[in-house]
């Protein structure tokens, strides 16, 4: 039930495309849904977070869609471009203590 | 704002050793994560602080693991002994009281051969 699994586990998009990476939970207590970016040899950085009380959040070209009834999320990233191409989590937490339960990734490459 | 540091990048040791791993959060970031990410997965909570105490440890293997955070501000990770399935990069991430979007270090990968 702690689980959030996370597909496509890799994706190749071409530049200008769209690239769509979901995400699905079990536990209704989680209320808080980040996204984190991550390069080679970095920490992963925050993209952008969703909580439950909104459908849909954008940042740029950065989409996150929430369906709380089948609880499942995803990040849409329009326009990909090559230095999108990445590894890129979806997680889930409780308000209460943020202890994140991460997906296991997905790793994006832009074509140029 | 200068963000999460951590040291060293990298350390290779032998099983059964020991290793320690440090990390120096956001000034004024009252919580403190250890993370583990093990090659081509999620990170892993092992520990959470708050200020200088522990809030959840529940992941940490106690047996060999431990952790400190003395004075509410650098935290140490340790292990000791070491085995071959403790490579991976351990992740060091702070945020304020209460925040969900916290940040991260860039990690001590570590290899136990």
């Amino acid at each position: 039930q702690q689980q959030v699994k996370q597909s496509p586990q890799s994706l190749i998009v071409q530049k200008g495309g769209i690239s769509i990476i979901n995400c699905a939970y079990e536990n209704t207590a989680f209320d808080y849904f980040p996204w984190y970016q991550q390069f080679p040899g970095k920490g992963p950085a925050l993209l952008i977070a969703i909580r439950p009380d909104v459908s849909e959040k954008k940042e740029g070209r950065f989409t996150i869609s929430f369906n709380k009834s089948a609880k499942q999320f995803s990040l849409h990233i329009m326009d990909s471009q090559p230095g999108d191409s990445a590894t890129y989590f979806c997680a889930a937490a409780t308000s209460g203590t943020y202890k994140y339960i991460f997906g296991t990734g997905t790793r994006l490459k832009v074509l140029a | 704002e200068a963000g999460v540091a951590q040291s060293p990048r990298y350390k290779i040791i032998e099983k059964r050793q020991s290793v320690a791993f440090w990390c120096n959060p956001i000034s004024g970031h009252a919580t403190l994560y250890w993370y583990q990410q093990i090659l081509g997965q999620g990170p892993k909570l092992l520990i959470q602080f708050q200020n200088n105490g522990v809030v959840d440890d529940s992941q940490l293997p106690k047996d060999r693991f431990s952790a400190e955070r003395l004075k509410g501000v650098d935290s140490t990770l340790k292990i000791q002994p070491a085995k071959l399935e403790d490579s991976a990069v351990y992740l060091c991430a702070s945020s304020w009281a209460g925040g969900g979007g916290y940040t991260f270090g860039s990690g001590t990968r570590l290899t136990v051969v």
